[in-house]
């Protein structure tokens, strides 16, 4: 059973540099879910994904984010112009809507560290 | 979604049950209770979810008071590889909602020899 897989698992880069994430889904899955955690802190809901639909996103998706899911497979989120403040672990997850429920298992995750 | 609140940590002695407690007072008739938890530096992991009727898995057993203002989640023998942060997120699942979950600041469960 293949799981919810995220690359890379740990990016560092420099303030001001962009940097992309991929997340590949469970197979079959419809939705996929980005959030974001700091440390200390629970996961954060960023934005979500119906098959290749972008329907939500939080008002903590800066301009400088952006989320795709061309053909509602993989997904990519892009962070434009970093700053420190973006060092985080952003998680993903994805479900599959059958009946009256929508469980979400998520991936590892990728630890972003800005310099 | 309704809030919910937990006690920020317990103890466990490896092998006993540990009973988690869930506060979710204002939880509506359309709403799920799930519970994740998460090992230090790893994603969420699902444990069980449940609408109003008990439920059990392979992992744990999720206990729902008749009123639904309350759950608790109990790992019926805990080993040390169980000590995490519980998080218990009340949910408005299916239909055209969509699962967004809105974790909290979780239960930290210490399971110790």
């Amino acid at each position: 059973d293949t799981g919810v897989s995220q690359d890379p698992r740990h990016k560092i880069t420099k303030r001001g540099q962009n940097v992309t994430f991929r997340c590949d889904p469970i197979s079959e899955h419809n939705r996929l879910y980005w959030y974001r955690q700091t440390l200390g802190q629970g996961p954060e809901f960023l934005t979500y994904f119906q098959n290749e639909a972008q329907l939500e996103k939080s008002r903590l998706l800066s301009d400088r984010f952006s989320a795709e899911r061309p053909k509602g497979s993989f997904s990519t989120l892009e962070i434009q112009r970093t700053e420190q403040g973006d060092s985080a672990m952003y998680l993903c997850a994805s479900s599959l809507l059958a009946g009256a429920t929508d469980t979400q298992y998520f991936g590892p995750g990728t630890r972003l560290t800005v310099l | 979604d309704a809030k919910t609140t937990q006690p920020p940590s317990m103890d466990c002695a490896e092998g006993r049950a540990a009973n988690l407690p869930c506060n979710h007072s204002t939880i509506s008739g359309n709403e799920y209770v799930y519970w994740y938890r998460q090992i230090h530096s790893q994603g969420p992991q699902y444990i069980i979810h449940g609408l109003k009727n008990n439920e059990t898995n392979e992992m744990a057993s999720l206990i729902i008071t008749e009123d639904r203002k309350s759950s608790t989640l109990i790992l019926p023998h805990a080993t040390l590889r169980d000590t995490a942060v519980y998080y218990c997120i009340v949910v408005n699942a299916g239909g055209t909602s969509y699962g967004k979950l809105t974790f909290g600041q979780g239960t930290i469960l210490t399971v110790h020899p």
